[in-house]
């Protein structure tokens, strides 16, 4: 089946600092991938997301590169902020198993001025 | 921009008890989801819907658990009998299901079992 593994966090920058959270993931067809943000006591929001290989999503200031020859998607930001701190998921989802959204274990990421 | 709602945000309830849970999906989606976040955990799929059936199901989803899309517009998710271990946040997502496998999420229900 599908998975999706992230880097261990929890992940503690200073503001300012270069920011990468590493996926990858398995997957038997061709997936679409994605970044989730979740801050604290709130749902998940669509940061960005990729539909095929070399594609680069990008949303404030956040970018992931879709390669397909190394199966990952890694996040990254070139200068984070105290608002940057918050709950990472990269997803993965794909027609061949309706849709449906697999998700890694979440990079908690905090900022600190 | 069109959204997925959820109702109640959030639901305490005893153990024992039955509990509905629902979401109103983007209104021209046809795949609907739930979801399940147990406290510092991933997101943990259930249950996927599409024509009026169940398309997939997780193990977690297992006889206690049953979806319904009663009138059209609203999806919900039933509890029958809550477990304390039920306690999670609950969301439910929708997608279009044919150029797009973006799920929108909605923003979810706390579900406490006391």
């Amino acid at each position: 089946g599908n998975s999706v593994t992230q880097m261990e966090g929890p992940v503690t920058l200073s503001e300012e600092a270069f920011l990468t959270i590493n996926c990858t993931y398995t997957a038997t067809g061709y997936p679409s991938l994605f970044w989730y943000v979740q801050y604290p006591g709130e749902g998940l929001q669509l940061l960005l997301k990729a539909t095929k290989a070399d594609d680069k999503g990008s949303n404030k200031g956040f970018e992931a590169t879709y390669r397909k020859e190394t199966t990952s998607f890694h996040l990254e930001k070139g200068s984070v902020q105290v608002s940057d701190s918050a709950v990472y998921f990269c997803a993965l989802s794909e027609r061949t198993n309706a849709g449906k959204s697999t998700f890694g274990d979440g990079t908690t990421l905090t900022v600190k001025p | 921009e069109p959204e997925v709602t959820q109702t109640p945000s959030h639901q305490v309830t005893q153990m024992g008890q039955e509990v509905i849970l629902r979401c109103v999906p983007i209104s021209n989606h046809l795949y609907f989801y739930w979801y399940r976040q147990i406290l510092g955990q991933k997101v943990e799929f259930l249950v996927s819907f599409y024509n009026n059936e169940i398309s997939e199901k997780s193990e977690i989803f297992d006889d206690q658990f049953s979806v319904e899309r009663p009138d059209g517009s609203n999806f919900t998710l039933k509890i029958r009998s809550t477990k304390l271990e039920d306690s999670a946040m609950y969301f439910c997502a929708s997608i279009t299901g044919f150029l797009s496998y973006e799920q929108y999420f909605g923003p979810g229900t706390r579900l406490t079992v006391t």
